[in-house]
């Protein structure tokens, strides 16, 4: 059985950079790409990004200048890192499972979820 | 970027409705289409892809039809666990867009 759990800082500065890192338990880690996806409150799901175990990454057009997600393959990680934040990012971010050698495909295993509160 | 709008928005229902969920594409995506179910607190849980294959374990009161850019999510006997907020995800082009989402609630 595949599972996500992610962890990370909760509560950031505007200004600051967002970190959270996703280890994967379970199943086959490589040929996956990895995503990570966010919610704002009271909102719809935001598709952050995602990568694979070779490094190939995607992100999403509006948010591409202030996101980095790499991969740790020798631990069953990946992270991501969101840069400048603002109070616009305050948001749940999960991370998942996508497409096998598919990239942006559908997300069949999420991780719990991680609220993300940026405040001054 | 390809927009992805479900209507309605909020849909009262009884238990043993059944009931309809649309989402519109901005443009043509095949049947690359997915649905999802999210219930408060936790992830949105993967019910259909390729627009209406069933994943594993969903009831199959669930289905799921259409193609390019109209699609639909049928439940065709609400039961009480149904009432949650579905979200359709594209996934026709490099970048993923999800719906609105569409809020099920008891009449």
């Amino acid at each position: 059985q595949v599972q996500l759990q992610q962890w990370g800082a909760g509560l950031l500065k505007p200004s600051e950079t967002l970190s959270l890192i996703c280890g994967v338990y379970g199943g086959s880690f490589s040929g996956y790409y990895w995503s990570w996806i966010r919610q704002s409150p009271g909102k719809g799901l935001e598709w952050i990004g995602e990568i694979n175990n070779s490094g190939r990454s995607n992100y999403n057009p509006s948010l591409k200048s202030r996101v980095t997600i790499s991969i740790d393959a020798s631990k069953n990680q990946f992270s991501l890192k969101l840069s400048s934040v603002t109070a616009a990012d305050t948001a749940v971010y999960y991370c998942a499972r996508a497409g096998f050698y598919l990239p942006a495909a559908t997300l069949d295993y999420w991780g719990q979820g991680t609220l993300v509160t940026v405040s001054s | 970027d390809i927009q992805m709008t479900q209507s309605p928005s909020t849909l009262s229902a009884s238990v043993g409705d059944r009931v309809t969920i649309t989402c519109r594409a901005s443009q043509s995506i095949g049947n690359w289409l997915a649905w999802y179910q999210q219930k408060p607190g936790t992830a949105p849980k993967l019910l259909i892809s390729k627009a209406s294959s069933l994943e594993s374990g969903v009831p199959s009161r669930f289905s799921g039809s259409g193609s390019e850019t109209e699609f639909t999510l049928t439940i065709s006997s609400l039961q009480p666990d149904d009432f949650a907020t579905y979200y359709c995800q594209q996934y026709n082009s490099d970048s993923i867009t999800f719906g609105q989402g569409t809020r099920l609630e008891i009449k």
